[in-house]
């Protein structure tokens, strides 16, 4: 299955400043998603990011907040925008892998980000 | 609303017995399900899926079952080691839906105890 790089692994960043974060993937994939797990709740979808056209985003979330870039099909980046204290969350980005029955979606280890 | 559940934020098992983790769904357009793995600091690791169309998946010691008339799900580790020890995503799709947005639960933290 693919290998997810991801960094930053973890910031502190005041309010109000924008974090880009980038996920390279060791092969070419052509969907990337974008997630984000605030403390004691779950994995949430942000967008998907498409090769070559704009991100899809989930309901809740909108591109002036998190724009996402996709310049190739190794990888992307998304910024948190403007930043607040309710951004505090870890962010995932992650691929489509495998194949059949055990189709999945493999995760890069998650930049984990604390807006003060 | 909460989409998937799993309903026991914790688990604790002895090395070498069973560990049952449990998940339950409410959207009956739910047709493909995953389990992920997840040790703190890093990302969840895919363990193991299944599609509506099965009741049982089987991947070494992970056992996946899937009961729809329930909304049911489960996942078995035969025998826990304590390696196992990490917190565990139940997740959901619907692969007809033109998304591919994973909807996961809150997860349940298994403690294997040596």
């Amino acid at each position: 299955s693919a290998v997810i790089s991801q960094k930053p692994s973890r910031d502190i960043c005041q309010r109000g400043t924008s974090l880009t974060i980038q996920c390279q993937v060791d092969s070419q994939v052509t969907m990337m998603f974008w997630y984000r797990q605030q403390p004691g709740q779950s994995l949430t979808l942000i967008a998907t990011a498409n090769q070559g056209s704009e991100a899809t985003y989930e309901s809740g979330f909108v591109i002036d907040k998190f724009p996402i870039s996709r310049p190739n099909l190794t990888f992307s980046t998304l910024t948190v925008s403007n930043m607040s204290p309710e951004d505090s969350s870890i962010y995932l980005c992650s691929v489509g892998a495998g194949q059949g029955i055990n189709y999945g979606y493999t995760f890069g280890s998650g930049t984990r980000l604390t807006v003060v | 609303d909460q989409q998937v559940k799993q309903n026991s934020p914790s688990l604790s098992v002895q090395e070498g017995r069973i560990s049952i983790l449990n998940c339950d769904y409410t959207n009956s357009m739910f047709d493909y399900f995953l389990w992920y793995k997840k040790y703190p600091a890093e990302g969840p690791t895919f363990l193991i899926s299944i599609s509506s169309i099965k009741d049982k998946n089987e991947d070494g010691r992970f056992t996946v079952f899937l009961n729809k008339s329930a909304k049911h799900l489960s996942l078995h580790i035969v025998p826990s080691q304590p390696g196992d020890s990490a917190v565990y995503f139940c997740a959901a799709l619907e692969t007809g839906a033109g998304s591919y947005q994973l909807t996961f639960g809150k997860g349940t933290k298994l403690s294997v105890i040596p």
